[in-house]
């Protein structure tokens, strides 16, 4: 499965809001449990990926409420609805509905 | 409080093999699963697969099978990464995550700070 994100540089104002696409070759709804496995990590500089959102809303633990995952099928969303100094870096989405799971190729999201 | 720690950079020829550590704490080892990923210098995040860390059964990526190896020690909570017949291209930063599942589901919520292995002659 392939997931391509978009944009893949996102330059942002503090204080505005952001948005990261992320798009799948195929559905990440498993029909038979009614969820979507896509899940989306922040990678800041020089740091190991944390996770902020899986199963495509629901918030990890310790992760501010201005992040927000939506979507659905092979759409999928992750906002930002202030944008603050420390969420710079690079934003990962991933599928974890089939083996191999796979990453997005990232986007770098900086600070104007 | 749960913590991955690995072990140092390191520097090795082509041809040879390395071996990367990944020590546990703040939880029972066993009770969850282990993932590795690769990251190539500049590049993206690239999912190599997982091991069970009670019975130690792996689980690899087509990209990774015959020379990455996964193994754990449970004596000392402790997941190991082998890498054979060490290439160029393995120059990149090896994580371990531990999985939030007994068996992987996937999701990784802790993570160890990365091992960079570097091949060159």
């Amino acid at each position: 499965i392939v997931l391509t994100q978009h944009p893949l540089s996102l330059p942002v104002t503090p204080g505005e809001p952001a948005s990261v696409s992320c798009r799948s070759s195929q559905s990440l709804l498993n029909a038979y449990d009614g969820h979507t496995y896509v899940d989306w990590y922040l990678q800041r500089p020089g740091q190991s990926p944390q996770l902020l959102i899986y199963t495509l809303s629901y918030r990890a633990s310790g992760v501010p409420d201005r992040f927000s995952g939506s979507g659905s099928g092979t759409d999928f969303t992750l906002t930002i609805s202030r944008v603050e100094a420390e969420d710079v870096g690079v934003y990962y989405c991933l599928q974890r509905i089939e083996f191999p799971y796979t990453f997005g190729q990232g986007t770098r999201l900086d600070i104007k | 409080q749960v913590q991955l720690v690995q072990s140092g950079s390191e520097l090795k020829k082509p041809g040879a093999s390395v071996k990367v550590s990944c020590k546990a704490s703040g939880y029972t080892f066993t009770s969850y699963a282990m993932n590795w990923v690769r990251q190539a210098p500049g590049q993206g995040l690239e999912w190599m697969g997982w091991i069970n860390s009670d019975t130690g059964n792996p689980t690899y990526a087509q990209a990774f099978t015959g020379r990455f190896v996964f193994s754990v020690d449970t004596s000392v909570s402790t997941a190991y990464l082998q890498i054979f017949s060490l290439k160029a291209e393995d120059t990149a930063v090896y994580y371990c995550a531990r999985d939030t599942y007994y068996d992987s589901n996937g999701r990784s919520d802790f993570w160890g700070q990365g091992t960079l292995v570097t091949v060159s002659s």
